[in-house]
């Protein structure tokens, strides 16, 4: 089946511009992380949803970072007045049930250049 | 705050056997360990994941010792193929959320 898509792959942003970012998982899984990779850094967590429920935000860097996920599928993570720091390539990801010995399922990311 | 530690790089030659240790030192009981490999400009993909002793899959095995402190990963026969690079990624359960901590990141070269 699909695995987890993200789009737009590449986003150009000018500082001080809003971003959306989305994220369509594998169809019915229950958990969704996204990921910001820094240039030659591992991925860092940012946020969880399980369903539509955002149970964990404790890793977005600042409050011009949203995520949601409305209807418990699709999910946007949108940055707003964008910094050149926010570079970065942004991952979804998606995991079956949300518990522990689930596996966590990437997508390709958005490199997102703040110019 | 967990820290997860991997060596920065490794080099081995085609159809040796590569071993990968990740240092967890703060894992909880309930999290799980898991191995990702990672292209550039490619999102991580998985290759396999265990919570004790020894798990192996059609293309690796994983060992871990019965503290659960640190994991390897072991790549059977390497090819050019496996030049990428691998994280280990672990929760983050005893500071109270569901973050999950990726290892620093090991860059595997593979050398004809």
């Amino acid at each position: 089946g699909a695995g987890v898509s993200q789009s737009p792959r590449y986003k150009v942003a000018k500082r001080g511009q809003d971003v959306a970012l989305r994220c369509d998982p594998i169809s019915g899984h229950v958990s969704l992380f996204w990921y910001q990779q820094a240039l030659g850094q591992g991925p860092e967590f940012l946020t969880y949803f399980q369903n539509e429920a955002q149970l964990d935000k404790s890793g977005l860097p600042s409050d011009r970072f949203f995520a949601e996920r409305p209807e418990g599928s699709v999910s946007t993570l949108k940055i707003q007045r964008t910094q050149q720091e926010d570079s970065a390539v942004y991952l979804c990801a998606s995991s079956p049930r949300g518990q522990e010995a689930d596996t966590q399922y990437f997508g390709p990311g958005t490199r997102l250049t703040v110019l | 705050l967990a820290k997860t530690t991997q060596p920065i790089s490794m080099d081995s030659y085609e159809g040796q056997e590569v071993n990968i240790t990740c240092s967890h030192n703060n894992i909880a009981t309930n999290d799980y360990i898991t191995w990702y490999q990672q292209f550039p400009s490619q999102g991580p993909r998985f290759i396999i994941q265990g919570y004790k002793t020894k798990v192996t899959n059609e293309v690796a095995s994983l060992f871990i010792p019965a503290d659960r402190k640190s994991s390897t990963l072991s790549l059977p026969r390497v090819s050019l193929s496996d030049t990428a690079v691998y994280y280990c990624l672990v929760g983050d359960r005893p500071s109270g959320t569901y973050k999950y901590i990726f290892g620093t990141g090991t860059r595997l070269k593979v050398l004809a």
